[in-house]
């Protein structure tokens, strides 16, 4: 089983919709949560940072992470076909300081305008 | 800022040839990170810095692979000799507070 699972779509929804993407994992030593977008043959892009169970709200997105289950979630409200590209979500130990973060391989998001 | 700067974008070397990437952080930035994405493996650690002192490079895969930060402003990832299954995009990242800033990448392709 790998420590972090994502499913690697692609995921196509039309202009405006809400999009939800989802990671799993297994290892509860994992403390802090991250969601990154990565466009075609660019960098990865910090989108949103959680260290605590609960929703954090960042104008249209938001992360949502239970500990219990070891789910994370990223909503994007209002989709544009901006919004179209690699969502990649990671996952470090080290609360409050850093260390090399485990990502999950990815899901492809695809906004039909 | 300028973000984090990295150096070939793109790098086409023969098998057995040695490779150097370059990476500098976002100044300030204590942490350094150097990650390999693979269609097949996705995003793997390699090694990280904290204020120029290697943590942890237990994600190194070979010997064949060093790296170093002979200051806060430079790192490099050398790999030496190269093999085609080193063929990867190669991100450095920069951090202070635990979130974690990449750079462009380098594109390696061993022939």
């Amino acid at each position: 089983q790998k420590e972090v699972e994502q499913d690697p779509g692609p995921l196509s929804v039309p202009e405006g919709a809400i999009v939800s993407l989802n990671c799993t994992y297994s290892n509860s030593a994992f403390q802090y949560f991250m969601w990154y977008r990565q466009y075609s043959r660019k960098g990865p892009e910090l989108l949103m940072y959680t260290y605590s169970s609960g929703n954090k709200e960042d104008g249209r997105f938001t992360a949502q992470v239970d500990k219990s289950s070891k789910y994370i979630s990223l909503f994007i409200r209002d989709s544009q076909p901006s919004d179209s590209a690699t969502y990649l979500c990671a996952m470090g130990y080290s609360g409050g300081g850093a260390d090399g973060l485990t990502f999950g391989k990815g899901t492809h998001l695809i906004i039909q305008p | 800022d300028a973000g984090v700067i990295q150096s070939p974008r793109h790098e086409v070397t023969e098998m057995g040839q040695e490779v150097t990437l370059r990476c500098k952080p976002i100044s300030g930035h204590d942490y350094l990170f150097w990650y390999r994405q693979t269609m097949m493996r996705g995003l793997e650690l390699l090694i990280y810095f904290n204020n120029n002192v290697p943590i942890d490079d237990s994600g190194m895969p070979e010997d064949r692979f060093s790296a170093k930060m002979p200051n806060a402003s430079f790192s490099t990832l050398k790999i030496q000799p190269s093999e085609p299954r080193d063929s990867a995009v190669y991100f450095c990242a920069s951090s202070y507070t635990g979130e974690q800033y990449f750079g462009p990448g380098t594109r390696l392709t061993v022939t």
